[in-house]
């Protein structure tokens, strides 16, 4: 079984600052990860997704992942907040075998002050 | 090139009453998923087909809900007898295929109001 924890429902940052979402998976087999951002009243687009290439992974709009095996952790980082990155950001682990349906976690709020 | 779209955007419907919602998955894109996110309940996976086989209807929660695909083109979810709790934004996503290096891309829903 596969599982996604998303370890904060809320952060808030100030513009220019340093954004650190934190997401943690539980896969039997080497998984695939992704980000998602949600802006109100829109669909889920990728920011950016590991599937066993580089640990280090780089996405849309500045943001960028590491995979870690050893923590099972694939936190999402930005150097620097601007008031555009205010959304919904979700983690998402895919299937190992069959359908490759998305399990994703509870999602993290990010609220960025001017 | 076009997206994927779902219509309607907003629907609100009496308890108890029947809804199809529609899906057009980007073209060529051979997998096809849906995803309900509701408040209670965060995203969850309903059903998701693949090409001309059989559709993976594993995480539909009641057997009030079914969907259908003809081919690799339209798909629509159908929910009989409305509950309250079906309330939520209901999201389509395909994918050119369902491999390691494949991405869904996602529509950006319907939102169903049950009243």
């Amino acid at each position: 079984a596969q599982s996604v924890t998303q370890l904060d429902s809320h952060v808030s940052v100030s513009e220019g600052t340093p954004v650190l979402l934190r997401c943690n998976y539980s896969s039997s087999y080497s998984p695939s990860l992704f980000w998602y951002v949600q802006h109100p009243n829109k669909g889920l687009q990728l920011l950016l997704k590991y599937t066993s290439a580089a640990t280090l992974v780089k996405g849309i709009n500045g943001f960028e992942a590491e995979f870690k095996k050893s923590e099972t952790s694939f936190h999402l980082t930005k150097p620097s907040a601007h008031m555009s990155d205010a959304a919904e950001y979700f983690c998402a682990v895919r299937m190992d075998t069959g359908r490759r349906a998305l399990t994703f976690g509870s999602g993290t709020r990010l609220q960025v002050q001017p | 090139g076009a997206g994927v779209s779902q219509s309607p955007s907003n629907k609100v419907t009496e308890k108890g009453k029947d809804v199809e919602l529609r899906c057009d998955p980007i073209s060529g894109h051979t997998a096809l998923y849906w995803y309900r996110q509701s408040l209670g309940q965060g995203l969850e996976f309903l059903i998701y087909f693949q090409g001309n086989s059989a559709p993976d209807k594993s995480g539909l929660p009641s057997d009030r809900f079914s969907a259908e695909r003809t081919g690799e083109s339209v798909s629509t979810l159908t929910i009989q007898r409305t509950q309250q709790e079906d309330s939520a934004v209901y999201l389509c996503a395909s994918s050119s295929g369902s491999g390691q290096g494949y991405e869904q891309y996602f529509g950006p829903g319907t939102r169903l109001t049950v009243t």
